[in-house]
């Protein structure tokens, strides 16, 4: 069964940029979350996404969006980079029916603002 | 509000020691605790979890008991091994509305074992 796959694995933007990435989460599996994860604040829940619908949001400015297909595949677009947003971005997904908190973390996409 | 403190790191232990890492959690009720594990270059995965108080995860020789009253869920291990150098996060789920998808992570502890 394959995992999570995330991509682009690692790019770099300039500030004011904006970026798409992308998630594409196990088969059968309905729910997708991304966070962010750096050094200072470590892992921080951005969002998730249920049958093409936004369910729960962090604590993130509008700059941050996200939206879900059909096929469950997700995309998260970050507008007008800053230099703070350099960080691994996480997608993870599960089975979004029940609450268990077992979630299927892909490798990340490595995000540079210079 | 919810949050996950852990020990910071990093850990240096030589292998076959044994591995506490201390975590304690502040909630509203009585979340669902875990600890995940990063390796080099991967993603997080879980490696146990717990429900209720006094319940025991376990996997991979790894243990942590729900502390309510302690409000803890510390993991350990008494033989580590080589393999077992990974970032460790200790977690909660949030109770209620707006918690699927939405776990509560510590910062991470870095552990290295020596051979």
């Amino acid at each position: 069964k394959a995992g999570v796959t995330q991509t682009p694995r690692y790019l770099i933007k300039t500030r004011g940029q904006q970026v798409t990435l992308s998630c594409s989460p196990i088969s059968g599996h309905r729910s997708v979350s991304w966070y962010q994860q750096t050094p200072g604040q470590g892992l921080q829940f951005l969002f998730e996404y249920f049958s093409e619908t936004q369910r729960n949001k962090g604590n993130f400015p509008g700059r941050f969006s996200g939206r879900q297909f059909s096929n469950s595949r997700s995309e998260m677009n970050v507008s007008t980079l800053e230099l703070g947003d350099s960080a691994l971005y996480l997608c993870a997904s599960s089975t979004g029916t029940t609450n268990t908190g077992e979630l299927f973390f892909g490798e990340g996409s490595r995000l540079t603002v210079l | 509000g919810n949050s996950v403190t852990q020990m910071e790191g990093p850990v240096t232990l030589s292998e076959e020691a044994f591995l506490t890492i201390n975590c304690t959690y502040t909630a509203t009720g009585y979340p669902s605790l875990f600890w995940y594990v990063q390796y080099p270059g991967e993603g997080l995965q879980l490696l146990l979890k717990a429900t209720k108080a006094d319940d025991k995860g376990s996997n991979k020789g790894f243990e942590a008991t729900y502390r309510k009253e302690t409000t803890s869920f510390h993991l350990e291990k008494g033989s580590v091994q080589v393999s077992d150098s990974a970032v460790y996060f200790c977690a909660l789920t949030p109770l209620g509305k707006g918690s699927q998808g939405n776990l509560i992570f510590g910062k991470g502890t870095k552990l290295s074992v020596k051979p």
